[in-house]
């Protein structure tokens, strides 16, 4: 199961692009990357997942270098609703399909 | 939009008495699973059921839960004799295949007294 690391926290403002960067440096050859949203007092949400090179949803992008080792999760035009925290997964297939989560990104978004 | 429904959304229970989580996971789907999160601290995973069965189960998951599926839509989780350290806001899971794709209900917020 390889470690993910992402900063504990980022403050940004209304109308701004966020960028969370996390690493995960023994990644194995056949995990995905995956990110999910967690608003205070609910479930986790998915957000996206991919594997190499770009990922682009409605909600978020999702960009891998080449070396897989880290990945930028990017919430572009921010809102006051995307205050939240993010979590990087990067699950292993040998370890099933169990999702372990890290402490996340706790993201605000100030107006 | 389907989604995982949970109910209660807050249980309150003494030390020592049985609680059964409700949930009902989107209807198509065949993989489900229960996390907790403890006040502050981080999503955990307690168990994953498929086809009528545990498929994997975490350190926490001992023997005093337990999962069932009863008929064709609820799933819940049974602690025997609470603990105060199981109050935890408890997640169910559910997806309709092997995926990391999982959509995740409300919550139950359980408080042991």
């Amino acid at each position: 199961l390889a470690k993910t690391t992402q900063p504990i926290s980022m403050d940004s403002y209304e109308g701004q692009e966020v960028n969370i960067t996390c690493s995960h440096n023994n990644i194995a050859t056949n995990d995905y990357i995956t990110w999910y949203q967690q608003f205070p007092s609910q479930g986790p949400r998915f957000i996206i997942q991919g594997y190499k090179t770009k990922v682009t949803n409605e909600v978020a992008s999702l960009f891998i270098p080449a070396d897989r080792k880290s990945s930028t999760l990017s919430l572009p035009r921010v809102s006051l609703s995307d205050t939240a925290v993010y979590y990087c997964l990067a699950p292993s297939k040998a370890a099933g399909n169990k999702l372990t989560f890290g402490g996340g990104t706790r993201v605000l978004v100030k107006p | 939009e389907p989604e995982v429904t949970q109910t209660p959304s807050h249980q309150v229970t003494q030390m020592g008495q049985e609680v059964i989580l409700r949930c009902v996971p989107i209807s198509n789907h065949l993989y489900f699973y229960w996390y907790r999160q403890i006040l502050g601290q981080k999503v955990e995973f307690l168990v994953s059921f498929y086809n009528n069965e545990i498929s994997e189960k975490s350190e926490i998951f001992d023997d005093q839960f337990s999962v069932e599926r009863p008929d064709g839509s609820n799933f819940t989780l049974k602690i025997r004799s609470t603990k105060l350290e199981d109050s935890a806001m408890y997640f169910c899971a559910s997806a309709p295949a092997i995926s990391y794709e999982q959509y995740f209900g409300p919550g139950t917020r359980l408080t042991v007294t």
